[in-house]
């Protein structure tokens, strides 16, 4: 009965590929976000969508593309990985309404670029 | 400027320590703070949502705003060695942007 679940928990890759994390949420929340915490534990948003809608998307790279096909799902693209890369990618949900603060995060996919 | 600054630490206590960790900021439009707690190798949780000034209680757990002096806090009382782990705080002005802290490091020693 996991909540948010992202797939998967670890990927090791090289410079150069292409790859993609995927996230769950049965909670039935209508909102999801995309964060990276670095090695120093600094947690950063990147995207949020609401309803399948992007409504917020950082600084980001534009080699990094998410994809939601549902509100269930918040999927992550990564083009032409980098060493800086390398961090942990969490994945959250929050409900509407007035409990929206309250987020609910994923276990974390650890992507290592060598 | 970080939007939020929280001391890394690492902070160390023996059990039954009462532990004091705190943020501050930059923006005062800020209306919703919380604090997350993350285990090593796992996500965040969230601890408490404070929305506005004011404390908020929840068992062992105090979180404290002061929006005149933009500082927030989080008071663990008889803290456990359970409660070691990374305390983050996090805040935000509308609910669906969110600020975080770098993280706080608690280690409480039995």
């Amino acid at each position: 009965d996991t909540a948010v679940s992202q797939t998967p928990k670890y990927l090791v890759t090289q410079m150069g590929n292409d790859k993609s994390i995927k996230c769950e949420q049965n909670l039935g929340h209508d909102t999801m976000y995309w964060y990276k915490q670095d090695s120093k534990k600094f947690l950063k948003i990147m995207f949020s969508y609401n309803n399948k809608e992007l409504i917020i998307n950082e600084t980001v790279p534009n080699r990094f593309s998410p994809k939601s096909p549902d509100k269930a799902h918040l999927n992550l693209h990564i083009n032409s990985l980098e060493l800086g890369d390398s961090a942990v990618y969490f994945c959250a949900s929050s409900p509407p309404g007035l409990a929206k603060e309250t987020q609910y995060f994923g276990p974390g996919t650890r992507l290592l670029v060598l | 400027q970080k939007e939020v600054e929280q001391d890394p630490g690492p902070l160390s206590v023996p059990e039954g320590a009462i532990v004091s960790l705190n943020c501050t900021y930059s923006n005062s439009a800020f209306q919703y703070f919380m604090w997350y707690r993350q285990y090593s190798r796992k996500g965040p949780e969230l601890l408490m949502y404070t929305y506005s000034s004011g404390n908020k209680e929840d068992g062992r757990f105090t979180a404290q705003v002061d929006k005149s002096s933009k500082y927030i806090s989080l008071f663990i009382r008889d803290s456990q060695p359970s409660d070691s782990a990374t305390y983050l705080c996090a805040m935000s002005v509308h609910g669906n942007q969110f600020y975080f802290g770098t993280g706080t490091s608690l280690t409480v020693i039995p």
